[in-house]
């Protein structure tokens, strides 16, 4: 059974950093794409970033670029998302997804994990 | 605003038959990427319900069904359950934006 759980989350003030992470199982992680998917309190579903099987290609959002990073270690069969210099519209549920697609572009997010909260605030 | 279209509520009674649509463009859906559809319970994480715009995963019953059609796409429900009251979402790529874009949700009240 493919398991995402993810860790890291909690209240931080704007302008800090955070760093999620997310532990998985049941399937050849470093076989997969990965991503991170965030969702703000009663709002939609936003991507966050991709991340390739080695780690030689990544892919951020805009709105988030320059401030998070994603990154990954199969060793671990662990994914990570790096957040810098934090704003209060990042405040949101962060799900950790197990990516599939043929090539770089396109594909879905096939499982998700139950999500990790952080909430920017002073 | 949300680069795919979706109506914010749909509703129908136990055994009707309702669709949600997903709106695109010439950069994401009308370029031909696949269309995705996910149902997300409420206070769960969204779960796949539809792939390749018309596929449904292992699990997912045969009441649930997708099509695609120039920029846009549907999800269909047929028989609708008590159980089916959840925020749907479409989720496509979008090349100008080189960003995995999804809709901006659709809550189904079932009456």
């Amino acid at each position: 059974e493919v398991q995402l759980v993810e860790s890291g989350g909690g209240l931080v003030q704007p302008g800090g950093s955070l760093r999620l992470s997310c532990a998985a199982s049941g399937f050849t992680f470093s076989s997969n794409w990965m991503s991170w998917v965030r969702q703000a309190p009663g709002k939609g579903l936003e991507w966050v970033a991709n991340i390739k099987q080695d780690g030689s290609e990544k892919h951020h959002v805009d709105s988030v670029k320059g401030r998070f990073t994603i990154s990954r270690d199969n060793a671990k069969n662990s994914l990570y998302l790096q957040m810098n210099s934090l704003r209060a519209e990042d405040t949101a549920m962060y799900y950790c997804a197990r990516r599939i697609a043929a090539t770089a572009t396109g594909g879905y997010f096939q499982h998700w994990g139950q999500g990790t909260l952080v909430t920017v605030s002073s | 605003q949300s680069v795919l279209t979706q109506p914010p509520s749909v509703s129908g009674a136990p055994g009707q038959r309702v669709t949600i649509s997903c709106t695109g463009s010439s950069s994401n859906i009308g370029a031909g990427y696949d269309v995705y559809w996910y149902q997300q319970l409420p206070g769960t994480a969204p779960k796949v319900l539809m792939s390749g715009n018309s596929n449904r995963p292992s699990g997912v019953p045969d009441r649930f069904s997708g099509s695609k059609s120039g920029t846009s796409a549907s999800l269909a429900i047929t028989g609708l359950q008590a159980e089916d009251e959840a925020d749907y979402y479409c989720q496509s790529y979008d090349i100008s934006l080189s960003s995995w874009v999804f809709g901006g949700g659709t809550k189904l009240t079932v009456l």
